[in-house]
């Protein structure tokens, strides 16, 4: 029973570097959210997705792309990374209509 | 901007304490839940209270909710060891907004044996 499982858990990128993020879950859950988490604040909403094939802007969507080809995988993408992205990013699913988020455990994600 | 306002952002407590957190929000909700994040890991999912509920029970967890202050607490009775971790309020606003959830800073509790 795995839940959420985010892929890598740790990366250490270089300023202009890309990397796509990897969020599976096992649940069949509808929707799939990417959030970063910095020292002192709670989780901000970067983008998510209310099912297969369809992606929205959440608080926080500059300088990430996201894609959901598949209703388990949710993908987060940095183009061209940038210190300031720097941070914990967390992927969670739910069943629709406010019920309960799932989390993974995170990706720690240092640009140098 | 964030939704959930904690307070007090840490809370030190001995073991079999109780332990009181705040939250205050800004909005109208369809719900509040509350979620607990041990040192490394996600958030795990501790309760849900909807906006037409006032208080809702979960093992030694009490939360209650008050919409006409928008405020919620989330009170730990007999409080252990393992209880020590970051405490997030999350609100959701329903309609269209696809079940997103808007957190708070977070209250660190820590429970000393």
């Amino acid at each position: 029973n795995a839940g959420v499982t985010q892929t890598p858990k740790f990366r250490v990128l270089k300023t202009g570097q890309s990397m796509t993020l990897l969020c599976a879950q096992d649940m069949n859950h509808e929707y799939m959210y990417w959030y970063r988490q910095d020292p002192g604040m709670g989780l901000r909403l970067i983008h998510y997705s209310v099912g297969e094939g369809t992606t929205a802007k959440g608080e926080v969507p500059d300088g990430y792309n996201v894609s959901r080809l598949k209703k388990q995988n949710f993908l987060l993408g940095l183009e061209s990374a940038a210190p300031s992205q720097t941070s914990v990013y967390f992927c969670a699913s739910s069943f629709p209509r406010g019920q309960p988020q799932h989390f993974g455990d995170g990706t720690r994600l240092s640009i140098l | 901007s964030q939704q959930g306002e904690e307070d007090p952002q840490a809370l030190s407590i001995q073991e079999g304490e109780n332990a009181t957190m705040n939250c205050s929000y800004k909005t109208s909700i369809n719900n509040l839940q509350w979620y607990r994040q041990n040192s490394g890991r996600g958030l795990v999912h501790l309760i849900l209270i909807r906006s037409n509920e006032r208080e809702k029970h979960s093992g030694r967890l009490r939360v209650t909710l008050d919409t006409s202050k928008k405020s919620s607490s989330l009170l730990i009775t007999a409080s252990r060891a393992a209880d020590t971790a970051s405490y997030f309020c999350a609100t959701d606003a329903g309609g269209t907004s696809g079940s997103r959830l808007t957190f708070g800073e977070g209250t660190q509790l820590t429970v000393n044996p």
